[in-house]
């Protein structure tokens, strides 16, 4: 079983709608939970990162946390153009030290 | 000067060629990270090193050697690189010790081995 596992698309959404991005993950103790984005020939950005059950908004960005479910996602309202990237998911486990990130999924936005 | 540069950021070379990937954080953090990101394949750790200590080596080939010389400094060592080597490597740096703990990452290098 793979320790972080994505949709890798590709996902299109239309301009302004609202883009779904899922991400589970194996190792029940992990703790940390970060979402970059990476654009193409460009390094990964942190854009969100959420440690506790819930919700966290950040202007369009909502991650989504559910540790019973091993399950986050990441939502990103009235969707840009400039959203098109491809965003990683990636879980810090028990040991401090290491990150397991996603295979990505790459979004779409279409004007 | 931002968080974490790498140098160069493009590099051509052969494969009997030696060369070194070079990165500096400047963020004060104590773990170091080289990731390798293959096209269409998710990003790879390749080496960590925390507290200028070698914690994981994730079953990279020995033509790949890195080198820590202090927490701010990490270098990648390459030697008799193979064409299927060539991709974009990632240096990362978090402070490692905290729940919160993020890793920034550099710009990256784009490396083609001929």
């Amino acid at each position: 079983q793979k320790e972080v596992e994505q949709n890798s698309g590709p996902l299109s959404v239309p301009e302004g709608a609202i883009a779904s991005l899922n991400c589970t993950y194996s190792d029940r103790g992990s703790q940390s939970f970060f979402w970059y984005r990476q654009y193409s020939g460009k390094s990964p950005e942190l854009i969100m990162s959420i440690y506790s059950n819930g919700d966290k908004e950040d202007g369009r960005f909502t991650a989504q946390l559910n540790k019973a479910s091993q399950y986050v996602s990441l939502l990103i309202r009235d969707s840009q153009p400039s959203d098109s990237a491809t965003y990683l998911c990636a879980v810090r486990g028990a040991s401090y030290d290491k990150v397991i990130f996603g295979p990505g999924t790459s979004l779409s936005v279409i004007p | 000067e931002t968080g974490v540069t790498q140098t160069p950021r493009h590099l051509v070379m052969g494969m009997t060629n030696k060369k070194s990937l070079k990165c500096e954080q400047h963020l004060g953090h104590n773990a170091m990270y080289w990731y390798k990101q293959s096209a269409k394949k998710p990003l790879e750790l390749m080496f960590v090193y925390n507290f200028k200590e070698q914690t994981e080596n994730n079953s990279v080939p020995s033509r790949f050697s890195p080198e820590c010389p202090n927490s701010s400094h990490l270098f990648l060592h390459l030697h008799t690189l193979q064409p299927e080597d060539s991709a974009l490597y990632l240096c990362a740096s978090s402070q490692v010790g905290t729940a919160q703990e993020t890793q920034y990452f550099g710009p990256g290098t784009r490396l083609l081995v001929l």
